[in-house]
């Protein structure tokens, strides 16, 4: 069955620093994949999303590019913010349905 | 447009109560979930609605019922709540267009606490 993988947390970064969380996944056929971001406290939000091979998702500084070859998808932003300090999910939808199947979240602290 | 609205925020349940969750989306998308939120394990998909009228089970029913009231509305019935269910609940709703598997959108969460 398809399957999301990502790096395990928590991630702490400084203020400024590169970040990249690893996301790889199995799936049959050509899925959807998404980054989500949840804040403390609140549901789950689309970052970026990404819909076929070699096409780029980008916002907010954040950028993840669909790699079929390798079957990744991970998540980096050249400098980070306090503000970006969160939990991070990875997920896709696979053909033939509805539902979406989620990693199981990185934490990144971004110290000032 | 609210987006997707869950009612309670937060909940106190004893063993063997009962309670519904509400949920519901303003933006006219067919397809519905539930999921549950517990510390280190991701999002759990408890039950989905496709479209109105239809309800399929997730990974993780047990204990668990739903009903697509309408096409706005999903609920989420605990018949006798159980300690193991203390969770985060989220509802969520997407929509497929032109064969694209488009993002989920979510509510703010219940947070329940069964003693």
């Amino acid at each position: 069955g398809n399957s999301v993988t990502q790096m395990e947390g928590p991630v702490t970064l400084s203020e400024e620093a590169f970040l990249t969380i690893n996301c790889t996944y199995t799936a049959t056929g050509y899925p959807s994949l998404f980054w989500y971001v949840q804040y403390p406290g609140e549901g789950l939000q689309l970052l970026l999303k990404a819909t076929k091979a070699d096409d780029k998702g980008s916002n907010k500084g954040f950028e993840a590019t669909y790699r079929k070859e390798t079957t990744s998808f991970h998540l980096e932003k050249g400098s980070v913010q306090v503000s970006d300090s969160a939990v991070y999910f990875c997920a896709l939808t696979g053909t033939g349905g509805f539902k979406t199947i989620f990693g199981a979240g990185t934490r990144l602290f971004v110290k000032a | 447009n609210a987006g997707v609205t869950q009612t309670p925020k937060f909940q106190v349940l004893k063993t063997g109560q009962s309670m519904t969750l509400q949920c519901a989306q303003d933006m006219n998308h067919n397809s519905m979930y539930w999921y549950r939120q517990d510390p280190g394990m991701g999002l759990r998909l408890i039950y989905y609605s496709a479209s109105e009228g239809t309800t399929d089970k997730g990974e993780v029913p047990n204990g668990y019922n739903v009903s697509r009231l309408n096409k706005r509305e999903f609920s989420l019935r605990l018949e006798s709540a159980a300690p193991s269910q203390t969770s985060v609940y989220f509802c969520a709703s997407s929509e497929r267009t032109s064969g694209t598997y488009n993002e989920q959108f979510f509510g703010p969460g219940t947070r329940l606490t069964v003693l």
